[in-house]
């Protein structure tokens, strides 16, 4: 069984353009999370899928960046315009129905380089 | 606000000796807990993971960790290191199982030395 994929796993942009970053969950998880790791600090939750719905958004930073899972399968956060500050490793995970197995499955992670 | 203390954020160890990675945690009820290891170019994977019953759980790689109540502990421990066990570890708590975030402290970076 494949595990969570994320693309690219590195992406080096300039302030002001667009970046676009894309995770394949697990098959069949409805669940999907996006994480943020900025340097020297923890990994922090950005937002929650069930399915195709947004559960919980209240870790997104502002509006510039935007999260989508069309279908309930993969998912693509974009970030426009990027700023220095969104430099860091994103992260996503997935995991199946809540109960007394939860654990979620993270992704290599994408790290992003705004310059 | 629940929050998790790692307070070592890097840890050099023998090869061969034991380990200890302290986790602290905030929060009113017993949580879900976690740890997660990160080596370098991989996803986090999950060492193990306490929900309730024993407080000593065993993971893989030879890990286990112990949940102490009055504490608000959950050390990782192994007793003896084997150099690919070099990587960054992760501790992480949730405040239930209905899918939520999980909250991770800042993560202890181990190195083995020979």
């Amino acid at each position: 069984e494949a595990g969570v994929t994320q693309f690219p796993s590195h992406s080096v942009i300039e302030k002001g353009q667009t970046v676009t970053l894309r995770c394949d969950p697990i098959s069949g998880h409805d669940n999907l999370y996006w994480y943020r790791r900025v340097m020297g600090k923890e990994i922090k939750f950005l937002l929650h899928f069930v399915k195709e719905s947004k559960q919980d958004e209240s870790g997104m930073p502002n509006n510039r960046f935007l999260a989508e899972r069309t279908g309930g399968t993969y998912s693509t956060l974009k970030v426009q315009p990027a700023e220095l500050e969104d430099s860091g490793v994103y992260f996503c995970a997935s995991s199946s129905q809540p109960g007394s197995t939860y654990e979620q499955y993270f992704g290599p992670g994408t790290r992003l380089t705004v310059t | 606000a629940q929050s998790v203390t790692q307070p070592d954020i890097h840890i050099t160890v023998s090869e061969g000796a034991s380990l200890e990675l302290r986790c602290n945690y905030s929060y009113g009820a017993t949580p879900y807990l976690f740890w997660y290891v990160q080596s370098p170019g991989q996803g986090l994977q999950l060492l193990l993971k306490y929900f309730s019953g024993d407080t000593l759980v065993q993971g893989i790689k030879g890990f286990e960790a112990e949940f102490k109540r009055s504490q608000s502990s959950f050390n990782l421990r192994k007793p003896s290191v084997h150099w690919s066990d070099a990587a960054e570890y992760f501790c992480a708590v949730a405040i239930d199982q209905a899918g939520t975030a999980l909250i991770f402290g800042k993560g202890t970076t181990l190195s083995v030395s020979s």
